[in-house]
């Protein structure tokens, strides 16, 4: 069965860092893109960056740059997000998600969810 | 960027009904819409890709239809674990990738 397992809820202080973890299970990660979403509390979902899993590629949102890092460990099939310079307004539960194409490599999507990670920052 | 517009933010429906969602894409995505489910507390749920593919295991009662900058999510015979909030994504630009504001269906 394939799953994406993330880490558990963080409370962070104003100018602190997060790492939130994300590990594969059933498939494997350096396969595919892994995408990062956030989810501010009764907000849409925002992309935050995304990581090729075959060469370790990163590509962040502008509205995070500098701030924000995407890794990988591939022996362990795991992803991580770290964010810095925390401020009240990344309060929101992040979410890793696998990155997927049909069968003829036309459409893309993302079909496999982790389950979340809060984030409180106070 | 390509912006995504959904409409309505909310609608009330009953079990039984026929709903429908509406997406706008700000440029020509092509069929590169995909539609996701949320409940609370849960990460979205793949329904729908290219416009109008079926997930696997998504109930037939979902449908998705358009292409270029208009797209529609249709719910016929809305069933309560139907209740949710609904989300469309572009997938034809991926950088960056972006949503639309999300569509709550309630009773």
């Amino acid at each position: 069965q394939v799953q994406l397992v993330q880490s558990g809820a963080e409370v962070k202080k104003p100018g602190a860092s997060v790492k939130v973890s994300c590990k594969a299970s059933g498939y494997t990660l350096n396969k595919d893109m892994l995408y990062w979403v956030r989810q501010a509390p009764g907000q849409s979902l925002e992309w935050v960056g995304w990581i090729n899993g075959r060469n370790g590629n990163t590509k962040y949102s502008q509205r995070f740059q500098g701030r924000v890092t995407i890794t990988r460990d591939t022996f362990a099939s795991t992803a991580y997000l770290e964010l810095t310079s925390l401020r009240a307004e990344d309060t929101a539960v992040y979410y890793c998600a696998r990155w997927s194409t049909d069968t003829i490599g036309y459409y893309y999507y993302m079909d496999v969810w982790g389950a979340g990670t809060t984030v409180i920052v106070s | 960027d390509i912006q995504v517009t959904q409409s309505p933010s909310s609608l009330s429906a009953s079990v039984g009904d026929r709903v429908t969602i509406t997406c706008r894409a700000s440029h020509n995505i092509k069929s590169s819409l995909n539609w996701y489910q949320q409940k609370p507390r849960r990460p979205p749920k793949l329904l729908i890709y290219g416009a109008s593919t079926l997930q696997n295991g998504v109930p037939s009662r979902f449908s998705g239809s358009g292409s270029g900058t208009d797209f529609t999510l249709t719910i016929t015979n809305l069933q309560p674990e139907d209740f949710a909030t609904y989300y469309c994504q572009q997938s034809n630009d991926i950088f960056p990738l972006t949503f639309g504001g999300g569509t709550r269906v309630e009773i």
